[in-house]
């Protein structure tokens, strides 16, 4: 069964500290490792999508890397603005290969 | 740029009602998804969709669910006969090369 843990369960940073979330993920082969943005009361916004072990991708002040049993989600002089909760979730080749797993999230607060 | 909806935004119910949430996927996708997420807790799988019938399906995703594409462009989840526990978020999402755009959500309340 694909499991995905992230660390750490909340973060408080003050505006301009960088940092970085953790997920830690087993999976019967790997299809995709995602991370989403999540608001209070909102659907998950897609960030990003991480496909093969050394991957590495960025959007403004966020950077994703991928390895065989991890991944992080790197924040660069973070903004009140990013703060939110951010997922983690896997989809492997087991079953129908549609299953997506999500972690419980790790929540971000960014301090002015 | 085209986003996933979901009506309506909010249902209560009774316990042993049925219920259908209802999603307008965005246009050129293939795959379709429903998901939970009880209050605090992680977002949950409960179905895929493909091609007019269901690709995958979880645990949570008992007999008293049902999935339906009743015409091009909607999406539906019906819960036959509602629970307390059914109480929850429902996000549908649709997917393009294994990216999921998510809409934002249906909260369920089951008195």
């Amino acid at each position: 069964e694909d499991q995905v843990t992230q660390s750490p369960e909340a973060l408080r940073l003050q505006e301009g500290e960088s940092s970085s979330l953790n997920c830690s993920y087993t999976v019967s082969g790997l299809r995709g490792l995602f991370w989403y943005r999540q608001d209070p009361g909102k659907g998950p916004e897609f960030l990003f999508t991480l496909y093969s072990a050394g991957e590495e991708k960025e959007k403004e002040r966020l950077k994703a890397t991928l390895t065989k049993k991890e991944s992080f989600l790197h924040i660069t002089a973070p903004k009140p603005e990013d703060s939110a909760t951010y997922l983690c979730a896997v989809q492997g080749n087991s079953g129908g290969y549609q299953k997506v797993t999500f972690g419980t999230g790790t929540k971000l607060q960014v301090i002015p | 740029e085209p986003e996933v909806t979901q009506t309506p935004s909010h249902q209560v119910t009774q316990m042993g009602q049925e219920v259908i949430l209802r999603c307008v996927p965005i246009s050129n996708h293939l795959y379709f998804y429903w998901y939970r997420q009880i209050l605090g807790q992680k977002v949950e799988f409960l179905v895929s969709f493909y091609n007019n019938e269901i690709s995958e399906k979880s645990e949570i995703f008992d007999d008293q669910f049902s999935v339906e594409r009743p015409d091009g462009s909607n999406f539906t989840l019906k819960i036959r006969s509602t629970k307390l526990e059914d109480s929850a978020m429902y996000f549908c999402a649709s997917t393009v090369r294994e990216t999921q755009y998510f809409g934002p959500g249906t909260r369920l309340l089951v008195l």
